[in-house]
């Protein structure tokens, strides 16, 4: 089983503020398969990056992905006040599918 | 509008079984498969399985493996996962969600709470 450790655990950031996110695994991901989603209180996972780098269908440009084999990043530009939420990893290319265990970007 | 939509929240006791149900609409059914995903408060997300929503093969998490079953209606374009045998630490709330062409979960269903008490 492919273990997805997140770092950090929480951002405390500004809004306008860029953050970077981070996704390890314990094996290379296959085909980069790896997706980053977001999530707000109450609500689903939304997907935002597919195939480590690539953004969802109308995912602000200010969401990046970047990364190969074992080490990702999800990077967002410049902080809006909607992005402050719970952001997970997700490997896609083995079985069992696995997540990360999310990091928390909230309002400094 | 292309959307899955689950049914409600259910309260269980321990050692009862679920059966949570998520229908889709806006969307070839058959043409999509469909995960389960359950996250509980304070954990990291758990797949549990999925199904081929287009034949009806089904694979699951070696985890759930003999007590979770998904099955799917593709007349009524929905698909179903039941869980059996719960406890406590089943408590969670339960997501289906379709892999879409990029190959990971590009729609959501709202989620169906399911908590289990005595």
């Amino acid at each position: 089983e492919v273990v997805l450790t997140q770092s950090p655990g929480i951002l405390s950031l500004s809004p306008g503020e860029g953050a970077t996110l981070s996704c390890r695994a314990s094996q290379s991901v296959n085909s980069n398969y790896l997706a980053w989603y977001q999530q707000k209180p109450g609500q689903a996972p939304r997907l935002l990056i597919y195939g480590a780098s690539n953004r969802a269908t109308g995912i602000p440009h200010r969401f990046s992905g970047s990364g190969s084999g074992t080490d990702f990043t999800l990077t967002i530009g410049s902080l809006e006040p909607e992005d402050f939420a719970v952001y997970f990893c997700q490997q896609y290319g083995s079985s069992p599918l696995t997540f990360g265990g999310g990091t928390k970007v909230e309002i400094k | 509008q292309v959307q899955l939509v689950q049914s409600g929240a259910e309260v269980k006791k321990p050692g009862a079984s679920v059966k949570v149900s998520c229908k889709a609409s806006g969307y070839t059914f058959t043409a999509y498969p469909i995960h389960w995903v359950r996250l509980a408060s304070g954990q990291r997300p758990e797949w549990m399985g999925w199904i081929n929503a287009g034949d009806g093969d089904t694979r699951y998490s070696q985890k759930f493996q003999g007590r979770v079953t998904i099955s799917s209606d593709t007349s009524g374009s929905t698909a179903y996962m039941e869980l059996k045998s719960l406890r406590s630490e089943d408590a969670a709330m339960y997501f289906c969600a379709r892999i879409g062409s990029s190959d990971a979960f590009d729609l959501w269903g709202q989620g169906t709470l399911v908590t289990v008490s005595s």
